[in-house]
């Protein structure tokens, strides 16, 4: 089955201390993106990869860290977690639609995780 | 940082009625996504629509594309307690390396 998996999907901990949220997709995207989901603020990038070894910020990267070693996973770490990271946060891998134009930019259809809710005390 | 505005944030109806959700920014998208996400799971896609005026109708569901792909909106049709959920749009960068979300539309149909 395609599909994107997080863990954990649960997560409490302390302010300060280093955690990893893994992601894995088993669809052979070169696309994948880790964003945060908060109350009223809708979805929000933290990070993005387009193939092994890029990644870029996306529009909150403050206090993230990402990896991008292999194709299928896309590790999202939080080197010294503080209440302000409490979240919701979804993992996606995306491809380019083989029918939509490429002048226009390009297409990336989005396959979400199903979501990892992080407290931080 | 491009913007997207969804209204209305909330949205109570009862089975049968129609409604229409909007989505409108100040930006130009290359092209916009539709997702519906249920509680405990991620976003589901939808549907794109890439050229400007697209109609795209998914049963009764119809997705339109702004003329000027700065907007767009959602209409259902005898709306059902099935289509309860959160429904959020999102536009596609020129370079399409990212994907800004708005802030979504929380649907709930009565029975």
């Amino acid at each position: 089955e395609a599909q994107v998996t997080q863990n954990p999907r649960y997560l409490i901990t302390v302010t300060g201390k280093k955690l990893t949220v893994t992601c894995s997709q088993n669809m052979n995207h070169e696309y994948m993106s880790w964003y945060r989901q908060d109350p009223g603020l809708g979805l929000r990038q933290i990070y993005y990869s387009m193939n092994v070894e890029v990644t870029d910020k996306g529009d909150v990267p403050e206090g993230y860290k990402v990896s991008r070693k292999e194709k299928r996973n896309f590790p999202l770490i939080l080197e010294s977690p503080s209440p302000n990271q409490t979240s919701l946060y979804f993992c996606a891998s995306s491809f380019r639609s083989p029918d939509i134009p490429t002048g226009g930019g390009g297409m990336y259809e989005q396959y979400f995780g199903p979501g990892t809710r992080l407290t931080v005390t | 940082t491009q913007l997207l505005e969804q209204s209305p944030q909330f949205l109570s109806i009862q089975e049968g009625e129609n409604l229409t959700v909007y989505c409108n920014s100040s930006s130009v998208f290359s092209s916009l996504q539709w997702y519906r996400q249920e509680p405990g799971e991620g976003p589901v896609l939808l549907v794109t629509v890439v050229t400007g005026g697209e109609v795209k109708k998914l049963k009764r569901l119809t997705f339109q594309f702004g003329d000027a792909r700065k907007d767009s909106s959602l209409h259902i049709t005898a709306a059902q307690p099935g289509d309860t959920g959160l429904y959020l749009c999102a536009g596609l960068s020129g370079s399409a390396r990212q994907l800004t979300f708005g802030s979504g539309t929380q649907l709930t149909v009565l029975p």
